[in-house]
């Protein structure tokens, strides 16, 4: 089955203990994404990666760090969780480049994660 | 910085009654536009992306049309049913990224 898996689902932990949320997706795809949401806000890119060792930052990048060694995985890295970092984190891969004129083919949809709930007291 | 705004934020329609809800964002760096629906504790799933002005698409009951001239996107859903309960969020690919509304939270009263 196509899908995108996320772990862990739901994690509760102490401000400054590194954490990792993994991501992995078994559709071969080239672009993968993080996200944040909020209450009251729309979805937030924390990164996106268009392909194995590309990644760039996208509009909430502090505090977290990434890595794309190989094209399933796209890891989710809080090497100080603080208590701001407290949200629903989202992980998504699309087979077409996500971004206008990075698209070349075209748009493609993206396949979401479940999410991670995080919280960070 | 790009905004997409989605409006209402939340509606109750009653089971049977058709409904629709607006996306707008702004007319310049347009490439595409993504709608998704959201349901509680599931992943958002992809419902259209459209890209042409005056693009309308359908998806059994749920459709959706595109003004790209002047920055807005319907979603229409007819005779609701309460499977449809979730949050519909739309997105606008402009350049480089995504940029997401807040959704429009749609409740459907039995």
């Amino acid at each position: 089955e196509a899908q995108v898996t996320q772990n862990p689902r739901y994690l509760i932990t102490v401000t400054g203990k590194k954490l990792t949320v993994t991501c992995s997706q078994n559709m071969n795809h080239e672009y993968m994404s993080w996200y944040r949401q909020d209450p009251g806000l729309g979805l937030r890119q924390i990164y996106y990666s268009m392909n194995v060792e590309v990644t760039d930052k996208g509009d909430v990048p502090e505090g977290y760090k990434v890595s794309r060694k190989e094209k399933r995985n796209f890891p989710l890295i809080l090497e100080s969780p603080s208590p701001n970092q407290t949200s629903l984190y989202f992980c998504a891969s699309s087979p077409n480049r996500i971004g206008g004129l990075l698209a070349g083919e075209g748009t493609g949809e993206l396949f979401f994660g479940e999410g991670s709930r995080l919280t960070v007291l | 910085i790009l905004n997409v705004e989605q409006s209402p934020q939340s509606l109750h329609v009653q089971e049977g009654d058709s409904t629709n809800f607006t996306c707008s964002f702004p007319s310049s760096n347009f490439y595409a536009l993504h709608w998704y629906r959201w349901e509680t504790a599931k992943s958002p799933e992809a419902l259209f992306v459209m890209t042409l002005n005056g693009d309308e698409k359908k998806k059994g009951r749920i459709s959706a049309t595109l003004n790209t001239k002047e920055g807005y996107s319907y979603l229409y859903i007819k005779g609701s049913q309460p499977e449809d309960s979730a949050t519909y969020l739309c997105a606008l690919d402009s350049n480089y990224q995504l940029i997401w509304g807040a959704g429009t939270k749609l409740i459907i009263k039995p």
